[in-house]
């Protein structure tokens, strides 16, 4: 079963205007939670993550992020989009146990418009 | 800094044909994953190694291989090709698997195999 659902294949927003990434976990307990940012014929950056505390989390490029332990969200937000933040971006979960690996989400791909 | 090297960058092989793909940490981390992204999928995870032991197990098939050396660089061996290998392949690193205390573990950029 997928531990992480992004709902929206695509998200598109005009230049200027706020951005919002959503993502859902299914991870039993709290989960460790993380974005991560690809652009074409790249590989993975690291955006930001939730471990612990504050549920505001905020990351690279003025992306943020809030976690909510009552919706299992993990929504990533920016307050004004760059048309330079088109890309895929990827939720990623990984229990807090001894299994390390990542389970990432199916990947939004998000177009800022000019 | 440093980051996740991978190499090669891009790799053309034909069917049944062997590919190795190389990952070289980011110094001191010991902990390597190896990840497979196949065209709009989300990267799955392969396989991990800890201090050159390995750690886990994703859904690599068993005509793949994988080792940690002493200098901690793995390496992905991968036999008998087939079209559906065609993928990104990404390592990552970390130190320890401690993932807490790491600021997320550092992904390379991938190699691309295609497989003809």
């Amino acid at each position: 079963a997928q531990s992480v659902a992004q709902p929206e294949d695509q998200v598109n927003v005009a230049e200027g205007n706020p951005l919002t990434v959503k993502c859902t976990y299914s991870v039993s307990g709290n989960p460790y939670l993380f974005w991560y940012v690809q652009y074409p014929n790249r590989g993975l950056q690291f955006l930001l993550k939730y471990i612990t505390g504050d549920n505001l989390v905020k990351g690279s490029y003025g992306f943020e992020a809030e976690f909510n332990k009552s919706q299992t969200s993990f929504h990533l937000k920016k307050p004004s989009a760059l048309v330079s933040d088109s890309a895929l971006y990827f939720c990623a979960v990984r229990p807090r146990s001894n299994d390390y690996k990542l389970s990432f989400g199916a990947g939004t791909t998000v177009t800022v418009r000019a | 800094a440093a980051g996740v090297i991978q190499s090669p960058r891009h790799l053309i092989k034909e069917k049944r044909e062997t590919a190795t793909l190389k990952c070289y940490p980011i110094p001191r981390h010991d902990t390597v994953y190896w990840y497979q992204q196949g065209p709009g999928q989300d990267p799955q995870f392969l396989i991990s190694f800890y201090e050159k032991m390995q750690s886990d197990k994703g859904s690599i098939p068993d005509r793949f291989s994988a080792q940690q050396f002493s200098d901690y660089h793995s390496e992905l061996n991968m036999s008998s090709l087939e079209l559906g290998d065609s993928a990104l392949y990404f390592c990552a690193s970390s130190l320890g698997t401690d993932l807490p205390t790491n600021y997320g573990y550092t992904f390379g950029s991938g190699t691309r195999l295609t497989v003809v």
